[in-house]
C-alpha cells in the first residue's frame, strides 16, 4: 500500500512562471489537505478538499493559487505567476475523513522560484 | 502568541540521552500529532493523540488534555533520531490543523 506521493519533488520556476504540484492520496483516503512551509517557518494550513470539492480554502492566498481534487487522478496545487516569495516546502497529507482519523503526510515538493 | 507552542527550541544531546520535547496549545482539541521531519524534508506522522499516552518502540507521547500539554519522548536516543519534531493541534469543529514551530533535535554519537 503506497503512502502519499507527491511529485515533483522538486521543482524550479521563473518569474511569471506557473507551477503544478501533484498529490496522490493514500489508497482509500478521500480527503486531501494542502500545508506550505515557508523557509524557517513552521507549517501553514492552506486548503482542504474532498473528492471534487473545497471544504476549506481559508489559508490560500487569494490571487494566484487555486487547488483541485478531481473524482480521477491527483490532487492539484496550481501556482499561476510564481514569484520569489512562494519559494517553500509544499506539502500534502490524506486521511480517509477529518477529525479524528490521522492525516498521512506525503514527502513534499520542494519549489523554488529564481 | 502561537497557539501551539514548543519547547525547546532546539536541542542537543548525547547518544543514550533521555529526550523530552515539550508542547503547550491554547485550543480546544479533537487530537494532538506528533510529527518528524527529517534533514532531507519529508514528514512522517509519529503519533496522533486525543487522551493519555501512546508508545511505538522508543517514542512515547503523553498527552494533559486539561492542562492543553502534550510531551514526545525518546529513549535511548540515537544519531539516527536526529529531525526536527513538530506538535500539532487538531482543534475542534474546524478543519485547519495548527502547527508548532518544530522542535531541531541533534543527537550527538
Amino acid at each position: 500500500n503506497a503512502g502519499v506521493m507527491q511529485n515533483p519533488r522538486h521543482l524550479v520556476r521563473r518569474r511569471g512562471q506557473e507551477a503544478r504540484l501533484r498529490c496522490s492520496p493514500m489508497k482509500g483516503h478521500s480527503h486531501v489537505y494542502w500545508y506550505r512551509q515557508l523557509p524557517e517557518e513552521g507549517l501553514k494550513f492552506m486548503v482542504y478538499l474532498q473528492k471534487e470539492n473545497i471544504i476549506d480554502e481559508s489559508g490560500m492566498p487569494k490571487e494566484r493559487f487555486s487547488a483541485e481534487f478531481p473524482k480521477e487522478g491527483p490532487s492539484i496545487l496550481r501556482i499561476q505567476q510564481v514569484v520569489r516569495g512562494d519559494s517553500a516546502a509544499y506539502f500534502c497529507a490524506s486521511s480517509t475523513r477529518q477529525g479524528q482519523n490521522e492525516q498521512y503526510f506525503g514527502p513534499g515538493t520542494r519549489l523554488t522560484v529564481t | 502568541k502561537n497557539e501551539v507552542e514548543q519547547s525547546p527550541q532546539n536541542l542537543t544531546a548525547q547518544e543514550g540521552e533521555f529526550i523530552t520535547i515539550n508542547c503547550s496549545y491554547s485550543v480546544g482539541i479533537s487530537a494532538l500529532h506528533w510529527l518528524q521531519q527529517h534533514p532531507g524534508g519529508g514528514i512522517v506522522s509519529l503519533f496522533m493523540l486525543s487522551s493519555g499516552k501512546k508508545k511505538h518502540g522508543r517514542l512515547i507521547a503523553t498527552i494533559n488534555i486539561q492542562e492543553k500539554h502534550s510531551s514526545l519522548h525518546i529513549t535511548a536516543s540515537h544519531p539516527r533520531d536526529s529531525a526536527v519534531y513538530i506538535c500539532a493541534a487538531d482543534p475542534n469543529r474546524d478543519d485547519k490543523i495548527i502547527f508548532g514551530k518544530g522542535t531541531r533535535l541533534h543527537i550527538l554519537p
